[in-house]
């Protein structure tokens, strides 16, 4: 069981649209609708901001969706703001009850 | 409002056994509405997922983690709890406890504030 992939940084300008790739294999990411995206900001407990590849929680922004293309999932934020500068971290479930997480990507608002 | 709080030592030593708690308030941890999980973030560095617990005592395990890792339920504590045994450096970590709703029990949506493990002698 390994750790999805995740580019280590992304960087954009406010709003604009940024897009984080999370890759997994046929045997995660690839065979299940279940995968989570959270931000984390310094110091901070991550946040949970999609779920089920595209669902958001109650109360959070339609600037951020999730999609999923075979081993490989993505959070889009659009209209980029100051505030979205965080760490992203995709999950997925990996079969037999376990969950995976990506290493991570920083966000960076220029 | 489903709140959560993690407590145990800070400092553990190699070899000796790391438990942490977990304590639920706003909500019962009785409840079929929840399953609650344990998840640690090696300093600076990404997050990984340890393991979950639904009320009834079913227990998942991160399959790295397994050999030396229980958690279990106290009911009447309203609490959950991690032990880990054979610590070594690599289980130094903030160690977060998290709930997920029964129905999409992958999706954690509350988390506690985190605490600090360091292995050290």
């Amino acid at each position: 069981q390994s750790a999805l992939t995740q580019p280590a940084s992304v960087s954009g300008s406010p709003g604009q649209s940024i897009t984080i790739s999370c890759t997994g294999t046929s045997s995660d990411v690839g065979s299940y609708n279940l995968v989570s995206w959270y931000q984390q900001h310094p110091g901070k407990a991550p946040k949970l901001m999609i779920y089920e590849v595209s669902k958001r929680p109650s109360g959070l922004s339609n600037r951020f969706s999730g999609s999923k293309s075979g081993n490989t999932a993505s959070l889009t934020i659009s209209g980029l703001q100051a505030e979205d500068e965080a760490d992203y971290y995709c999950c997925s479930y990996a079969g037999s009850y376990t969950l995976v997480f990506g290493g991570g990507t920083k966000l960076t608002v220029l | 409002q489903l709140q959560l709080q993690e407590s145990g030592p800070g400092l553990v030593k190699p070899s000796e056994t790391l438990s942490l708690t977990c304590t639920v308030s706003g909500g019962s941890i009785s409840s079929s509405n929840y399953y609650w999980g344990w998840i640690r973030q090696p300093p600076g560095q990404g997050l990984e997922w340890i393991g979950n617990i639904y009320y009834s005592g079913t227990t998942y395990y991160s399959p790295s983690l397994k050999s030396r890792l229980t958690i279990s339920v106290d009911t009447s504590k309203n609490h959950f709890s991690l032990r880990l045994t054979s610590v070594t450096a690599a289980d130094t970590a903030v160690y977060y406890c998290a709930s997920s709703a029964s129905w999409a029990p992958d999706a954690f949506d509350i988390w506690g504030q985190g605490t600090m493990v360091t292995v050290s002698s």
